[in-house]
């Protein structure tokens, strides 16, 4: 168990239509980082928030948008569905802060969300 | 910008005997960290071991032990005595170093091990 949760664990829903993927980074953790693995794409980072703030965007779409609250969970938002968003969603978090130069905070990956668009 | 590269879609191999998986990668920075990633079944991605750019020994971990070739930017996963469990999906990845840095993925190699 990494100690990030995720939520819900799988989601059905149908082309058009918006939702909302949940993670809970591990205590203490400032970074969370949202990850999209789907078959044609591979897994790709999506965007990253550090403290309640959006430090960094990856390959994502302009219908996607997501948000880190106070209490550090974030959420992301995916709307105007298409067949080609069905994939899973993995949200990832880590200290994130100062750190010596060279040094790396480790990324602890949730179990994702299954997200199928039909 | 880094890119990753997995040239083997799919390995197979026997029970208890040694594979290794290949990785190349490409990238301006003088500073990163490489490892590799373990996707099982169950989807959970797990990290395996990963390698320091600026250490010369390449890191072991139990059965698991990378060649880390810095100069031809090569990064491949050696597995001993392989086991029924190590069949998955095998990632590696990149990231520079620093407090928040993303992942870069490959594409990833799917390992079946044979009993």
């Amino acid at each position: 168990d990494s100690g990030v949760t995720q939520t819900p664990k799988h989601l059905i829903t149908a082309t058009g239509q918006r939702v909302t993927l949940r993670c809970s980074p591990r205590s203490g953790d400032l970074s969370v980082y949202w990850y999209q693995q789907s078959l044609d794409q591979g897994l790709q980072f999506l965007i990253q928030y550090y403290n309640g703030e959006e430090r960094a965007k990856g390959n994502i779409l302009e219908r996607f948008s997501a948000q880190q609250f106070p209490d550090l969970h974030s959420e992301l938002n995916l709307s105007s569905l298409e067949l080609g968003d069905s994939a899973l969603y993995f949200c990832a978090s880590s200290g994130g802060g100062q750190i010596p130069w060279g040094f790396y905070n480790e990324q602890f990956f949730g179990p994702g969300t299954r997200l199928t668009v039909l | 910008a880094q890119t990753v590269t997995q040239s083997q879609p799919e390995m197979s191999v026997q029970e208890a005997e040694t594979v290794t998986l290949s990785c190349t990668y490409d990238t301006s920075e003088s500073n990163y960290y490489l490892f590799w990633y373990k996707q099982p079944p169950s989807r959970q991605m797990i990290l395996v071991i990963r390698q320091e750019a600026y250490k010369q020994q390449n890191a072991t971990e139990n059965r698991f032990s990378v060649n880390f070739q810095k100069a031809a930017k090569s990064f491949s996963l050696k597995i001993s005595d392989s086991q029924l469990g190590d069949t998955a999906m095998y990632f590696c990845a990149f990231t520079k170093t620093g407090a928040n840095s993303k992942l870069t993925f490959g594409k990833g190699i799917t390992l079946s091990v044979r009993p």
